[in-house]
């Protein structure tokens, strides 16, 4: 049973704050990864890691940034939260080689009014 | 351009059935498919997973199929039970990189 955490599970928060989203994992996983989806709609792949001070934006854009400061750990930030940014965004963490599954946290849903 | 399909967004089954879910893609280069479930308010869970290089991976009563020429994959699940009522995505990658590619979801309701 993977072991990623998400915090927090729901918030809601108004225009123009700053927001991180914070993501650990257990397993001792070097890849890590954003997603955001919208309901009824495919996952988007927003950031991803593959170890301590690497990090890649994915194929859709997002305003948001990403660190990599220690293996199990992976925050988002959105220095200014915007209604746009109302989604639900999903961490993933894998083992990193060969053809292996991304295991996900339950997420968090995020509302902008 | 969505590379990833999922063609029926809800699929109905009576327990004990078999269930199939469909999936079709287009990129030519994916090289391992997998599938999730995903409870309401809950992260996507790994199902099953298969490599470009087979065309059967069967795991308990989930089973997956490949079929290369026609771009075409499906989940099969046997017998179908209540607890399986849930969206089930379909995913894949190209080979060289980690990106997952995402289709839209089918979602399976098991009735008694």
């Amino acid at each position: 049973e993977a072991d990623i955490y998400q915090t927090p599970r729901y918030l809601v928060i108004g225009t123009g704050k700053k927001i991180t989203l914070e993501c650990s994992q257990t397993m001792g996983h070097d890849k890590m990864y954003w997603y955001q989806q919208d309901p009824g709609m495919e996952l988007h792949l927003i950031h991803y890691s593959y170890g301590v001070n690497s990090t890649e934006k994915g194929d859709l854009s997002s305003e948001s940034t990403v660190s990599r400061i220690r293996t199990e750990h992976f925050p988002l930030t959105l220095e200014s939260a915007r209604p746009s940014h109302t989604s639900q965004y999903l961490c993933a963490s894998s083992l990193g080689w060969g053809n292996q599954p991304q295991h996900f946290g339950d997420g968090t849903r995020l509302s902008i009014l | 351009d969505q590379q990833v399909k999922q063609n029926s967004p809800s699929l109905s089954v009576q327990e004990g059935r078999i269930s199939i879910l469909n999936c079709d893609y287009t990129n030519s280069m994916f090289d391992y498919f997998l599938w999730y479930k995903k409870y309401p308010a809950e992260g996507p869970t790994f199902l099953i997973s298969i490599s470009s290089i087979k065309d059967k991976n069967e795991d308990g009563r989930f089973t997956v199929f490949l079929n290369k020429s026609a771009k075409h994959l499906s989940l099969h699940i046997v017998p179908s039970q209540p607890g399986d009522s849930a969206v089930y995505f379909c995913a894949a990658k190209s080979e060289g990189t980690d990106k997952l590619i995402f289709g839209t979801g089918t979602r399976l309701q098991v009735f008694p």
